[in-house]
């Protein structure tokens, strides 16, 4: 299997510009999950799906973030504007219920915003 | 979910076994006990998890006492590779989430 595929890897921006990041789950996860990594706040939870359906989006840190997941195998994470604060790792990871709910994370995506 | 303690840092020499402690004093009855790890630049990696028995799989061991307050993390031969920040984390089994909620983790340095 792939694994998590997040895409880009590497993401240099512009205060102000949009900011699209990509995730494919693992085929056949029902459980998809957005995590951001800082130095500061460590991993945290943003936002999880269920069946495509957002279930808890409490850590999504402003109404700049949203994310969506049109169907079972692409999710995306979208920031707009951004801004220098939201430089972070953004993870991607995804789980099936029936595999003791084990999760798989991808690589992750680095973002700068200058 | 339950709240973890970790030491924050920890050394094991090369070829050692490493054993990782966890606090989790108020764990419930339906929480798991769950072990990742995040090599620098990687995304986390699941280890092992368990509920109340001893479980060992190809890279770890996982001890959780009988009263289930605490757990260690064993890496019987520890390698170079295995120097990362080690997640416990304890997590319910239920309909209502299944998202994990990281601590600050252990770092634990591997050396020659």
């Amino acid at each position: 299997d792939a694994g998590v595929i997040q895409s880009p890897r590497h993401e240099v921006t512009e205060m102000g510009q949009e900011v699209t990041l990509r995730c494919k789950p693992i085929s056949g996860h029902d459980y998809l999950f957005w995590y951001r990594q800082t130095m500061m706040r460590g991993l945290e939870l943003l936002i999880y799906f269920n069946n495509n359906v957002p279930i808890d989006d409490s850590g999504m840190p402003e109404d700049r973030f949203s994310a969506k997941m049109p169907n079972a195998s692409f999710s995306t994470l979208k920031i707009q504007p951004s801004e220098p604060r939201d430089s972070a790792v953004y993870f991607c990871a995804s789980s099936f219920r029936g595999q003791g709910n084990t999760i798989y994370f991808g690589e992750g995506s680095w973002l700068t915003v200058v | 979910d339950a709240k973890t303690t970790q030491p924050p840092s920890m050394d094991c020499a090369e070829g050692r076994a490493a054993n990782l402690p966890c606090n989790h004093s108020t764990i419930s009855g339906n929480e798991y006990v769950y072990w990742y790890r995040q090599i620098h630049s990687q995304g986390p990696q699941y280890i092992i998890h368990g509920l109340k028995n001893n479980e060992t799989n190809e890279m770890a061991s996982l001890i959780i006492t009988e009263d289930r307050k605490s757990s260690t993390l064993i890496l019987p031969h520890a390698t170079l590779r295995d120097t990362a920040v080690y997640y416990c984390i304890v997590r319910a089994a239920s309909n209502s989430g299944y998202a994990l909620n990281f601590g600050k983790g252990t770092s634990l340095l591997v050396t020659p």
